[in-house]
C-alpha cells in the first residue's frame, strides 16, 4: 500500500514570497490533516478535511494561509506572503473516517529567508 | 485546554540500557494516547497507542500503559539498540473530538554502541 505522499520535500524561499506544498493521502483515506513542525517542537494543527470540506482550521492563519481539497483526494496548502516564522516542516497525513491511527507522509522542509 | 508535556532531551544512553520517557497530559474526557516515532530522515510513524485508561500499548520491545490516576503514558524498552536513535512523540486525541493529535515536544533519544 502506498504511503501519504508529499511535494516538494524541501524548498526554500524569500520572505513576502508564495509557496505551495502538495500531499497524496493513502487511498481510500477520507480524512487529511496538515501540521506544522517547528524546530524542537511537536507537530501543531493546522487544518483537518474530512473528504472536502473543512472539520477544523481554528489554528491557521487565514491572513496568509489557505488550503483546499477540492476532489476529496490530495491537498494543496499555500502560503502568501510567507514570513520568516513560517519556516518549518509541514507534514500531512491521513487516516479513514473515524479511525485514530494517523499515517504521515515525509513532510516539506520550508525555509524563509 | 488539552496538553501533553513531554521530559527535555536528549537522552543519551548506551546499548542494552533501560529505556524511559516520561509523558504526562492534561485533558478533558477519555483520550486516547499514543506514542510516534520519527526517524532520521523519515516521516512520523505511530509506535504504539492506547484507547483506554489501564491499556497497555507494545510495540517492538517498547510498552507504556495508560494511567489515569497520574495523567501518564510513559514510554519504557528493557533493551535499547543504536537503531531505537530517534525522536519520541507523545500525543492525545481527545474523546469527542475532530481526531485531532496534540503532541508533545518531543524527546531525542540517542543510543550509543
Amino acid at each position: 500500500e502506498a504511503g501519504v505522499a508529499q511535494s516538494p520535500r524541501y524548498k526554500i524561499i524569500e520572505k513576502r514570497q508564495s509557496v505551495a506544498f502538495w500531499c497524496n493521502p493513502i487511498s481510500g483515506h477520507a480524512t487529511l490533516y496538515w501540521y506544522q513542525q517547528i524546530l524542537g517542537q511537536g507537530p501543531k494543527l493546522l487544518i483537518q478535511f474530512q473528504n472536502n470540506g473543512v472539520v477544523d482550521d481554528s489554528q491557521l492563519p487565514k491572513d496568509r494561509f489557505s488550503a483546499e481539497r477540492l476532489k476529496g483526494v490530495d491537498s494543496t496548502l499555500k502560503i502568501q506572503p510567507a514570513k520568516l516564522e513560517d519556516s518549518a516542516v509541514y507534514l500531512c497525513a491521513s487516516t479513514i473516517s473515524g479511525g485514530e491511527t494517523q499515517y504521515f507522509g515525509p513532510g516539506t522542509r520550508l525555509l524563509v529567508l | 485546554g488539552n496538553s501533553v508535556t513531554q521530559m527535555e532531551g536528549p537522552v543519551t544512553l548506551s546499548e542494552e540500557a533501560f529505556l524511559t520517557i516520561n509523558c504526562t497530559y492534561t485533558a478533558t474526557g477519555y483520550p486516547s494516547l499514543f506514542w510516534y516515532v520519527q526517524y532520521p530522515g523519515e516521516g512520523l510513524q505511530l509506535l504504539l497507542k492506547a484507547t483506554k485508561a489501564d491499556d497497555k500499548g507494545s510495540n517492538k520491545g517498547f510498552e507504556a500503559t495508560y494511567r489515569k490516576e497520574t495523567t501518564s503514558f510513559h514510554l519504557e524498552k528493557g533493551s535499547v539498540q543504536v537503531s531505537d536513535s530517534a525522536v519520541y512523540f507523545c500525543a492525545l486525541s481527545s474523546s469527542g473530538n475532530t481526531g485531532k493529535l496534540i503532541f508533545g515536544q518531543g524527546t531525542t533519544l540517542q543510543v550509543k554502541p
